[in-house]
């Protein structure tokens, strides 16, 4: 079955600095790719996806990039500010309600 | 338009006892699954189902029943409590093809 890595496993960054956060899998199969923030006490939500057919995908200050190659893809947030403090995951599927698989979390703080 | 709804929010077994976490949805939604959410192991699919009538077993659904009546519920049950079992739940379903709105979480702790 699919196997996701996420790293780093925390991040600490000051406000205004990017953060990045890489995951690889190992389904060459997989074809989506999706992005979640967890805020303390909620339920993950969508942030933003990218399917094996796009290399890179931006909106505002988030944006995601895709190796099918290599089997990595990254979620990159320019100029943060404390709101984006939180626990973000990474998944991979093959699409089309198949299996989602997610990596273990990344938390990121962001200090003021 | 209330997305997804999970009940309780919190609960507290005693090892052996049995109960059932309530999910469900407005949105008509086909495909729902349960998760559980361990620190340090990500999000981990219990059972998933992809309509009424219809369910699978995902990675982790030892000790878990579920069940699919009509679209919009979904409830997991633990058949005999384990303190393994002590976790965050978290029900989804699948708008479209991929995009999964989770419900807000039932916080359960097996004594």
């Amino acid at each position: 079955g699919e196997n996701v890595e996420q790293h780093p496993s925390t991040l600490s960054v000051q406000e205004g600095d990017s953060a990045v956060i890489k995951c690889t899998y190992s389904d060459s199969a997989s074809n989506y790719f999706p992005w979640y923030k967890q805020e303390l006490g909620k339920g993950p939500q969508l942030i933003i996806d990218i399917r094996s057919n796009v290399g890179e995908k931006k909106d505002q200050r988030i944006a995601v990039t895709l190796n099918k190659t290599a089997k990595h893809f990254s979620l990159h947030i320019t100029e943060t500010q404390p709101e984006d403090s939180a626990v973000y995951f990474c998944a991979a599927s093959r699409g089309g309600y198949q299996k989602v698989t997610f990596g273990i979390g990344t938390k990121l703080q962001v200090i003021p | 338009n209330a997305g997804v709804t999970q009940t309780p929010k919190f609960q507290v077994l005693k090892t052996g006892q049995s109960m059932t976490l309530q999910c469900a949805q407005d949105m008509n939604h086909e495909y729902m699954s349960w998760y559980r959410q361990d620190p340090g192991m990500g999000l981990r699919l219990i059972h998933y189902s992809v309509g009424a009538g219809i369910t699978d077993q995902g990675e982790v659904p030892n000790g878990y029943n579920v069940s699919r009546s009509t679209t919009e519920d979904f409830p997991l049950r633990l058949l005999s409590a384990a303190p393994s079992q002590t976790s965050v739940y978290f029900c989804a379903s699948t708008a479209g093809v991929d995009e999964q709105y989770f419900g807000p979480g039932t916080r359960l702790t097996v004594t």
